[in-house]
């Protein structure tokens, strides 16, 4: 079945406000990990985390692993985040399963 | 940051074809993956490795995926017979120990 749930499916925002992205998982988890992929298709990896609150620029990420959930926060949004954001599930050891996305267009 | 290269970008083949998908992973990384995402569609994993070694399949993995190790660096993904569901684009993966690295992915239409 279907063990990463993510959303919203999409969203769209205007430049400047800020969005909540949201990751549920219906196992266990070892660790999870946010990417971004671009409209041409390739992948960037924004967060390795298993637990807690990282910070990166404009960007966190919070997973709680008894929740079972995993966030990502986008502050003051930029046409440049338009792009698709994924988030990839470790069940047990280093095999990582992708949810379907959300499809973030930002717009100015 | 560190890279992975696939070749080629784009493959097109009819159907019935081989084909052979090509990554040189992060050269001094451990664990490597074979993705597939169909067009507008979820990330769906095919098989991995760990030194070299095939750890698991998953049933998206047919009898026609076969994935070799040439020379001990780079990987292939080959598909014979190529089927018209083949269709999407091939994603390898690389890491250490924990973020994983993507290529740039191979498209492949089978027509």
């Amino acid at each position: 079945g279907q063990q990463v749930q993510q959303s919203p499916a999409s969203l769209v925002l205007q430049e400047g406000e800020n969005a909540e992205l949201q990751c549920n998982f219906s196992t266990s988890l070892n660790s999870m990990q946010w990417f971004y992929q671009r409209p041409g298709g390739s992948l960037v990896s924004l967060f390795y985390n298993p637990s807690g609150t990282k910070h990166s620029g404009r960007l966190t990420s919070t997973t709680v692993i008894k929740e079972r959930r995993s966030s990502l926060h986008i502050s003051s949004s930029q046409t440049t985040d338009s792009g698709t954001y994924l988030c990839a599930l470790e069940p047990g050891y280093q095999n990582f399963y992708f949810g379907k996305g959300t499809s973030l267009t930002v717009i100015p | 940051g560190p890279k992975v290269l696939q070749i080629p970008s784009h493959q097109i083949i009819d159907m019935g074809q081989m084909v052979t998908l090509n990554c040189d992973p992060v050269s001094n990384h451990l664990y490597f993956y074979w993705y597939k995402q169909i067009l507008g569609q979820q990330m769906e994993f095919l098989v991995n490795f760990y030194n070299g070694k095939v750890m698991e399949k998953s049933k998206l993995f047919k009898d026609q995926f076969s994935v070799e190790r040439p020379d001990g660096s780079y990987f292939t993904l080959k598909i014979q017979p190529t089927a018209l569901e083949d269709s999407a684009v091939y994603f390898c993966a690389s890491s250490l120990q924990n973020t994983l690295y993507f290529g740039a992915g191979t498209r492949l239409s089978v027509l």
